[in-house]
């Protein structure tokens, strides 16, 4: 139990262009979910929170606009980093948390590599 | 700056030796968390330490928590090549729905 996809696991797209990437829990529902990006050899660092029904909360320094988060359901949270820069190639990796459990045990996505030329 | 701050941050031990690693935080945490991660995956949850334990384990993994010292160490005992993956520490600081907050993470190489 407690799985996590994202989808693609891994994309190259040219410079301006936009891509989305979407993170599932699989057999269980998550109001909250989580966005991170790793650049290699880094550790994970928080861009967002994505409550389901409700507006992403960014953390500081991260561009809202740039980075469009949408958690249309239960189960389902987007991540679409618009008008992609090379600078934003980068690792990027989800979480969510399971609803009905209490505590903070998040459960990570594979992760999706961002390559942008 | 981060929560977690984990030394060493490169490990290289020999198949079967024991492997400490250590995880210090600022602030007052509700519970930490240890994952791995190997190269270019996402994370595996490891354990998790609640503020009132001061020690857990689960199979090969011994994590102990020390709040007075704000710190927390991860034992794995009878290494094996396949440990070999970097170790994050995270921690939240508190309330049902506190993010977390990852150190920068220790690279352990274990050799067969």
């Amino acid at each position: 139990g407690a799985v996590v996809s994202q989808h693609p696991s891994w994309v190259i797209c040219k410079s301006g262009t936009s891509v989305k990437i979407e993170c599932r829990s699989l057999d269980f529902q998550a109001t909250t979910m989580f966005w991170y990006r790793q650049f290699p050899k880094q550790s994970l660092m928080l861009m967002a929170t994505s409550n389901e029904g409700s507006k992403a909360t960014y953390e500081q320094g991260v561009e809202k606009d740039k980075f469009l988060i949408n958690h249309a359901s239960l189960t389902l949270s987007t991540l679409t980093v618009t008008s992609a820069h090379p600078e934003d190639s980068s690792f990027y990796i989800c979480s969510a948390r399971d609803s009905r459990v209490g505590g903070n045990e998040q459960y990570f996505g594979p992760g999706t590599r961002l390559t942008v030329t | 700056s981060q929560q977690g701050e984990e030394d060493p941050q490169a490990l290289s031990i020999q198949e079967g030796e024991n492997a400490t690693m250590n995880c210090s935080y600022k602030t007052s945490i509700n519970n930490l968390q240890w994952y791995r991660q190997n190269s270019g995956r996402g994370l595996v949850h490891l354990i998790l330490i609640r503020s009132n334990e001061r020690e857990k384990h689960s199979g090969r993994l011994r994590v102990t928590l020390d709040t007075s010292k704000k710190s927390s160490s991860l034992l794995i005992t009878a290494s094996r090549a396949a440990d070999t993956a970097s170790y994050f520490c995270a921690s939240t600081l508190g309330g049902a729905n506190s993010k977390l907050t990852f150190g920068k993470g220790i690279t352990l190489s274990v050799r067969p």
